[in-house]
């Protein structure tokens, strides 16, 4: 089935550095790829839809220059916490999708973020 | 608006009882896709159910059961004999068709006590 390998699982970093977080399709294909963020004890929110090739789509409220995403190949979408702060300590989880419609059934393993 | 309510909380229940987790949702779409995860301790979101609007067939899998109800818009799942390995938080998302953006519930934490 389809899997969906995420690194790095945990990290900890000091505040005002960057953390780059990946995303890998490992037997398919992804043509879109979600983030979210789940904050302890709530619930997972969509944080950027990117598709490959093309710029990302930021909900309300997440600044797209704090939180990079790149997806540059179907198999590969990344983002970047830049200029962490202790606040932007969170679970980060991906998910993908292998066509259009077909979405849902994959998520990454999360990666939890501790800034401090 | 989409929305998802996941009334419950937190459920506590003995191990070997049936127990059903409550999905309230709200869109205004005609087609549209409903989901259930799992999430245990160690984070990662397990996949239960994928449901689309035209489908209202409860679906039955090993101990794990769904109602989907189009009139009361509620998508229920029931754990029947359950396990403490079934201990975990567990979540109800609607998924948009249009964009396949997915709207999650606030999440049922289920403890099932030995």
């Amino acid at each position: 089935g389809a899997v969906v390998s995420q690194h790095p699982s945990r990290v900890i970093c000091k505040s005002g550095t960057s953390v780059k977080i990946e995303c890998r399709s490992l037997d398919f294909q992804a043509t879109t790829m979600f983030w979210y963020r789940q904050f302890p004890k709530q619930s997972l929110m969509l944080m950027a839809t990117s598709n490959e090739g093309s710029k990302a789509t930021y909900e309300q409220g997440v600044e797209k220059d704090k939180f990079l995403i790149n997806h540059a190949s179907l198999t590969l979408s990344t983002l970047t916490v830049t200029s962490a702060h202790p606040e932007d300590s969170s679970f980060y989880i991906c998910s993908a999708s292998t066509v259009p419609g077909n979405y849902g059934y994959t998520f990454g393993s999360g990666t939890r973020l501790t800034v401090v | 608006a989409q929305k998802v309510t996941q009334a419950q909380t937190e459920i506590s229940v003995v191990e070997k009882e049936d127990v059903t987790l409550d999905c309230v949702y709200e869109t205004r779409d005609t087609t549209y896709y409903l989901f259930w995860y799992k999430q245990p301790p160690s984070g990662e979101l397990v996949f239960l159910i994928r449901r689309n609007s035209f489908d209202e067939q409860n679906e039955i899998s090993g101990r794990y059961s769904w109602n989907f109800q189009k009139s009361t818009s509620s998508f229920n799942f029931t754990i029947t004999a359950s396990q403490v390995v079934d201990s975990a938080v567990y979540f109800c998302a609607l998924g948009r068709n249009r964009d396949d953006k997915i709207i999650f519930g606030k999440g049922t934490r289920l403890h099932i006590l030995p």
